[in-house]
């Protein structure tokens, strides 16, 4: 599985803008772009996925390099409730044995200050 | 509509005892999977399942065993539970129906210590 690198730790202030970086050197052509987030004690919870376009949802906008080696994911407005465990993760839409299987890293943990 | 529902949400274990995990869900997905975090840690994959009947390995298959007889319940054991299996376990499915860009949808975790 291709590698995805995040920093270990961001913090922010309420109701402003996050930018929460990943670097995915190794992405092949037919991986796609997966945000997952966990909040304490909970499961992690799907954010926001792409493959080469930037795309926005209710909760968050994922900006993807051109070159497919970064992207970045924005929470417009912060709020005390986004502070989770952020994870991206790359997923191979090839099929095959490991068709359905996340690989989590460590992630970033997000403070959001009030 | 509940989604995934692990059972228990708690349990503590002496070594060597056995217990079943169950995870229940009714989006009726076909994929099913089991993962454990560790303190600090990413999810590592246990054990999935592509459809009712089958089972393989993951990641970190030693000491479990999975079975999926109906397509809505995804169960993991443990024979002889071991205090390095003490961890968290999450359950998660999707579906491949439209290939590997639909989430994945986690239950809220069981809590799992062994003495």
């Amino acid at each position: 599985d291709a590698k995805t690198t995040q920093p270990n730790s961001m913090e922010s202030n309420e109701e402003e803008p996050v930018h929460l970086p990943c670097n995915h050197s190794t992405i092949s052509g037919t991986d796609y772009i997966h945000w997952y987030r966990q909040l304490p004690s909970q499961g992690p919870e799907y954010v926001i996925h792409g493959l080469t376009s930037n795309v926005n949802n209710r909760m968050a906008s994922l900006a993807i390099a051109e070159d497919r080696k970064s992207s970045t994911l924005i929470l417009h407005r912060a709020t005390l409730r986004d502070a989770a465990v952020y994870y991206c993760i790359l997923r191979d839409v090839t099929g095959g044995t490991s068709y359905g299987k996340l690989t989590f890293g460590q992630g970033t943990i997000l403070t959001v200050h009030p | 509509n509940a989604g995934v529902t692990q059972t228990p949400k708690f349990r503590v274990l002496k070594t060597g005892q056995s217990m079943t995990l169950l995870c229940a869900q009714d989006m009726n997905h076909e994929y099913m999977y089991w993962y454990r975090q560790d303190p600090g840690m990413g999810l590592r994959l246990i054990h999935y399942s592509v459809g009712e009947g089958t089972t393989a390995k993951g990641e970190v298959p030693d000491g479990y065993n999975v079975s999926r007889l109906k397509k809505q319940n995804f169960l993991l054991g443990l024979e002889s539970a071991a205090p390095s299996q003490t961890s968290v376990y999450f359950c998660a499915t999707d579906d491949p129906g439209q290939g590997n860009r639909q989430p994945q949808h986690f239950g809220d975790g069981t809590r799992l210590s062994i003495l």
